[in-house]
């Protein structure tokens, strides 16, 4: 299985700051013939389903802001919130979908200093 | 637009039978570019992924080793719609479920949730 683990936990960041949320994965997650790392960033709120932000680890969604934006390639990525609005507090995750079992981030708490 | 709609009971009994259905407008259960998932949170917090059905030429399954003996993952080509099936339910089992649309060459979709608690 191939196991995603964020860092750090949770966060605490001034409105308007930056906020950067870690994620490794224990083997890549890219794939060679479509050029692809498969992976998404989501964003979850309580009472809601999860939001799709990032997909194939860069590409921004239709409709999300910005200030969202994902990074990296193979095992390491990140998912950044370049100025947090009180809006964004919620539990983020990154997802793998490459390979079977599917498999999630712990999760990571993100919340107003 | 990919919609993904949730149906079933919210309560089941322990050592009973979970059932949820998924309806799929947009897209096709049959789509040989998609995959249709389920998925689980628990009160605890953690996002689980139970399994997924998908064609490609012919129907394929994968399941989660957790709860790989109880689930049964099914499409309805008819109706287009796939179902959950999670046999012998205990409380470790209540939890919201999701259905989605997770592949390499598809966009990510999400439907709803549904919480199921899982009492006497």
């Amino acid at each position: 299985d191939i196991v995603m683990t964020q860092s750090p936990d949770s966060l605490a960041v001034s409105l308007g700051e930056r906020a950067t949320i870690n994620c490794k994965s224990s083997q890549s997650v890219f794939h060679v013939s479509d050029n692809r790392n498969y992976l998404t960033w989501l964003q979850k709120k309580p009472g809601q389903p999860p939001k799709v932000l990032i997909n194939w680890a860069s590409t921004r969604e239709s409709g999300v802001p910005d200030r969202f934006s994902g990074s990296g390639s193979g095992t390491d990525f990140a998912l950044t919130i370049s100025s947090l609005q009180a809006e964004d507090v919620a539990v983020y995750y990154c997802h793998q979908y490459y390979a079977a079992p599917l498999t999630f981030g712990q999760g990571t708490r993100v919340e107003i200093k | 637009q990919v919609q993904l709609k949730q149906s079933g009971p919210g309560l089941v009994k322990p050592s009973q039978t979970l059932s949820l259905n998924c309806d799929i407008s947009g897209d096709s259960v049959s789509s040989d570019s998609a995959a249709w998932s389920w998925i689980r949170q628990s009160p605890s917090g953690g996002l689980e992924w139970l399994g997924r059905t998908y064609y490609r030429s012919r129907w394929y399954n994968d399941y989660a080793v957790s709860v790989k003996s109880r689930i049964t993952i099914n499409p309805d080509t008819s109706k287009n719609q796939f179902s959950l099936q999670l046999n012998s339910v205990t409380s470790e089992d209540t939890a919201v479920y999701y259905c989605a649309r997770i592949s390499q060459r598809s966009q990510p979709v999400w439907g709803q949730g549904t919480l199921v608690t899982v009492s006497s």
